[in-house]
């Protein structure tokens, strides 16, 4: 059973430049949720996707924008980067509406910002 | 005031001890309490996972939710060399609310 995957591993960039990274759900799992961790810090929500919408949305300007395909798959955007965007970026999910509410991580993306 | 508080530590243990982790939330619409596991440079791995308060036990593994004091704990008995890894508490109101709310993890060692 294929847990969460991510791709790519690591990734670098410039300032003002935009990345795209992409989320497979766990087989099973319709819900992604997407969560930046800081160097020391705990994962933060940024949103997560449901049924292809954006369903919910933490505290990130729109700089940050993502997108759900049919196969529930999911891709992270961020344009105009900035130093303070690198990070681990993960992706986790869930089973869908009245389901489990555990939510499982994927491996993640080190992105890394010059 | 962050909406879930943890002590980062670091906390060094001997192999074999009992290991003691504890966060405090202030949300109190909270109602599901998840603890993560996360090695370095790794993703987080989901270890427990508890509804309101009580207790939850897996293996070496206990999960205690202290809902009147907004308390919640993680032990660990017969600490091995392999639980060396940065420990992150979650809380969420379930429902429609996909949102993890996460301390910021302690980082523990236990050394053999």
């Amino acid at each position: 059973d294929a847990g969460v995957t991510q791709s790519p591993t690591h990734l670098i960039k410039t300032r003002g430049q935009q990345v795209t990274l992409r989320c497979s759900p766990k087989s099973g799992h319709d819900t992604v949720s997407w969560y930046q961790q800081a160097l020391g810090q705990g994962p933060q929500f940024i949103f997560q996707y449901y049924e292809e919408e954006e369903r919910q949305r933490g505290n990130f300007p729109d700089r940050f924008s993502g997108h759900q395909f049919p196969n529930y798959s999911s891709e992270l955007n961020v344009n105009a980067l900035l130093l303070g965007d690198s990070a681990l970026y993960l992706c986790a999910s869930r089973g869908g509406a009245g389901g489990p509410l555990e939510q499982y991580f994927g491996p993640g993306t080190r992105l890394t910002v010059t | 005031q962050k909406e879930v508080e943890q002590d980062p530590g670091p906390l060094s243990v001997p192999e074999g001890a009992i290991v003691s982790l504890n966060c405090t939330y202030s949300n109190s619409a909270f109602q599901y309490f998840m603890w993560y596991r996360q090695y370095s440079r790794k993703g987080p791995e989901l270890l427990m996972y508890t509804y309101s308060s009580g207790n939850k036990e897996d293996g070496r593994f206990t999960a205690q939710v202290d809902k009147s004091s907004k308390y919640i704990s993680l032990f660990i008995r017969d600490s091995q060399p392999s639980d060396s890894a940065t420990y992150l508490c979650a809380g969420t109101s379930g429902g429609s609310n996909y949102k993890l709310t996460f301390g910021k993890g302690t980082l523990l060692t236990v050394n053999p």
